[in-house]
């Protein structure tokens, strides 16, 4: 199956800072998702974004799908961005499915 | 926020014992999901479902079962819980193959 990699593992920023977060992936994709986990374990929903640019509010992403890699922007971060990143795009072969990365550690310190 | 609810949100049992957790949608997608979340590993697929009675396996789905009789619920069952599947679980929902999957709440489970 497809394989994913995220980049940092784990990422410390002052409130403010901006921040790229990237998500490297072996084949290619129809579908990639973007999602958020808080501190309290529920998963947010942030991008579907197979390929191009997104943005909503101070988030934005990109997916280079001809490059296999996608990268999620946090401008102007707050101690709510706070929690993990998981990228989970899914394989164009047959019975494919969402395959997530192991997750980026945010913390954002006040 | 998509309709989905999880029971129980959280469970302890003991080794041996069976086990069903529920995921409820008021969304009429016709795709469920069940996942595992551990340390270090994402979440994982473990079983999907396409349609009432329709179900398929995932990637981890050794030691689990589910079941579907209606649109709205789908079942994850554990016949004889192992210590390997404490966890969290969570149920997701999409309304095609490809379409954005959204997720429930979690269950966590701990098998002592």
């Amino acid at each position: 199956g497809i394989q994913v990699e995220q980049s940092p593992p784990d990422l410390i920023l002052q409130e403010g800072a901006n921040s790229t977060l990237r998500c490297n992936f072996s084949d290619s994709v129809n579908n990639l998702q973007w999602f958020h986990q808080n501190p309290w374990g529920q998963l947010i929903n942030l991008f579907y974004i197979p390929s191009g640019t997104k943005q909503n509010g101070r988030l934005s992403a990109t997916t280079v799908a001809t490059e296999r890699y996608s990268l999620l922007y946090i401008s102007s971060s707050q101690t709510t961005d706070s929690g993990v990143y998981f990228c989970a795009p899914r394989g164009t072969v047959a019975n494919s499915k969402l395959t997530f990365g192991k997750g980026i550690t945010l913390s954002v310190r006040p | 926020d998509a309709g989905i609810t999880q029971s129980p949100r959280h469970k302890v049992t003991e080794t041996g014992t069976p086990v069903t957790l529920r995921c409820h949608q008021t969304e009429n997608h016709r795709y469920m999901y069940w996942y595992r979340q551990d340390p270090g590993h994402g979440l994982r697929l473990i079983h999907y479902s396409y349609g009432v009675k329709d179900t398929d396996k995932g990637e981890v789905s050794d030691g689990y079962s589910v079941s579907r009789s209606k649109t709205e619920d789908f079942l994850l069952t554990l016949e004889s819980a192992t210590s390997s599947q404490t966890s969290v679980y969570f149920c997701a929902i999409s309304e095609s193959e490809r379409g954005e999957q959204y997720f429930g709440p979690g269950t966590r489970l701990t098998v002592t």
